[in-house]
């Protein structure tokens, strides 16, 4: 099955600055990655998705890359500000909508 | 627009009892349902998944089991629980279309077994 990795674990950054989480995937079938968000004790929410057959998409101050050779993609944060301090988990899809989860990674903006 | 509830909100249970946790689904027509287990800092692991009444798929194999009565019911269960049954809950929906489609989740169960 799919394998999902996802670094770092934990991110610490300065409000302003630009965060950059990143994940990598075992199969090349996978053709569907979206990026959750989820606050402590809460609901994962959806905050941007990505499919194979564009290498990048960008959404205000959230961008997400994919690059299919490497398999890999990130997640790409600018202009930082305290309310997105949470912890986000990327994920990889087969078809038939089973998404495959990363570990997550805390992202910790510091006023 | 479509919502999804999930309920009991919060759980806890003795080592051996049952379960059943519900999961509805409103303004959408044959969702694909799915059953979602977090521990406590880990990402999510996913353990039933359901693409219309009555047709159930493991991911993982466990003490526990679902079922889709309805179209819009999901509901996940066990006879004896653990105490590695601990975590949050989630169950989530997708549209009906195979293939790349987001997932939404519920607000969770947070489940703690004693």
């Amino acid at each position: 099955g799919e394998n999902v990795e996802q670094h770092p674990s934990t991110l610490s950054v300065q409000e302003g600055d630009s965060a950059v989480i990143k994940c990598t995937y075992s199969d090349s079938a996978s053709n569907y990655f979206p990026w959750y968000k989820q606050e402590l004790g809460k609901r994962p929410q959806l905050i941007i998705d990505i499919r194979s057959n564009v290498g990048e998409k960008k959404d205000q101050r959230i961008a997400v890359t994919l690059n299919k050779t490497a398999k890999h993609f990130s997640l790409h944060i600018t202009e930082t500000q305290p309310e997105d301090s949470a912890v986000y988990f990327c994920a990889a899809s087969i078809w038939a909508n089973n998404l495959f989860f990363g570990t997550g990674t805390r992202l910790t903006v510091i006023p | 627009s479509q919502t999804i509830h999930q309920w009991p909100a919060t759980l806890v249970q003795p080592v051996g009892s049952p379960l059943s946790l519900e999961c509805t689904v409103e303004g959408t027509s044959n969702p694909n349902l799915y059953w979602y287990r977090q521990a406590a800092g880990r990402g999510l692991q996913l353990l039933f998944y359901s693409v219309g009444i009555g047709q159930i798929s493991s991911e993982v194999p466990q003490n526990l089991s679902a079922s889709r009565p309805q179209d819009r019911q999901f509901i996940l269960s066990s006879k004896k629980l653990l105490l590695s049954d601990s975590g949050f809950y989630l169950c989530a929906w997708s549209g009906p279309l195979i293939g790349n489609q987001p997932q939404h989740f519920g607000d969770g169960t947070r489940l703690s077994i004693l």
